[in-house]
């Protein structure tokens, strides 16, 4: 069974720190992978995707993809109080659908 | 730009009600749909997903069931709903290239009472 896991935190960090998520995946065959932000009470939000290996920028944020480990994270430079929240991560297979992890609480502290 | 509607926003219903939610997709033509249930604690469940009008494709067996009338409209329905049918249900769709990321809409918080 296809398997995305997250430590679910929460993750405590103050403001203007960075944050690092991470994300493991058990399907070596997943092609794509997600980070979604999801405020409480709210629908997840795509932040951004990577499906090379090494790193890609976004602003603040920057995903980090390492095939060979199967390892996948999330770093948030200068973490703003705005940004706390629940965030989850997501491998897509061979095909169109998406496995999630349970995500990471991030919590961060004026 | 493209813009996912869902609703009802909440929903109380009593154990044995029928049940449809709604979702519709503006501004995209023939994408992906998806339905997740997100129960308390727990992670984001894919239910159904759709490629076309009429294409279902089920991955939990359960009570529920689902239709698309239309491209870019999806239903969620139940003939009789259980306590266990409770949480957040979300609807999504999907780019069709190679990322296939999806955009969720904003979710119908079912409470089976």
């Amino acid at each position: 069974q296809k398997e995305v896991e997250q430590n679910s935190g929460p993750l405590s960090v103050p403001e203007g720190a960075i944050a690092s998520l991470n994300c493991t995946y058990s399907d070596r065959g997943s092609q794509s992978f997600f980070w979604y932000r999801q405020y409480s009470g709210k629908s997840p939000e795509l932040i951004m995707f990577i499906y090379s290996n090494g790193d890609k920028e976004d602003g603040r944020f920057t995903a980090q993809l390492n095939k060979a480990s199967q390892y996948v994270s999330l770093l948030i430079r200068d973490s703003q109080p705005s940004d706390s929240a629940t965030y989850l991560c997501a491998a897509r297979g061979s095909n169109y659908k998406l496995t999630f992890g349970k995500g990471t609480l991030l919590t961060v502290n004026p | 730009s493209q813009t996912i509607h869902q609703w009802p926003a909440t929903l109380v219903q009593p154990v044995g009600s029928p049940l449809s939610l709604e979702c519709t997709v503006e501004g995209t033509s023939n994408p992906n749909l998806y339905w997740y249930r997100q129960a308390a604690g727990r992670g984001l469940q894919l239910l159904f997903y759709s490629v076309g009008i009429g294409q279902i494709s089920s991955e939990v067996p359960q009570n529920l069931s689902a239709s698309r009338p239309q491209d870019r409209q999806f239903i969620l329905s139940s003939k009789k709903l259980l306590l266990s049918d409770s949480g957040f249900y979300l609807c999504a769709w999907s780019v069709r290239t190679s990322s296939y990321e999806q955009y969720f809409g904003p979710g119908t918080r079912l409470t089976v009472t």
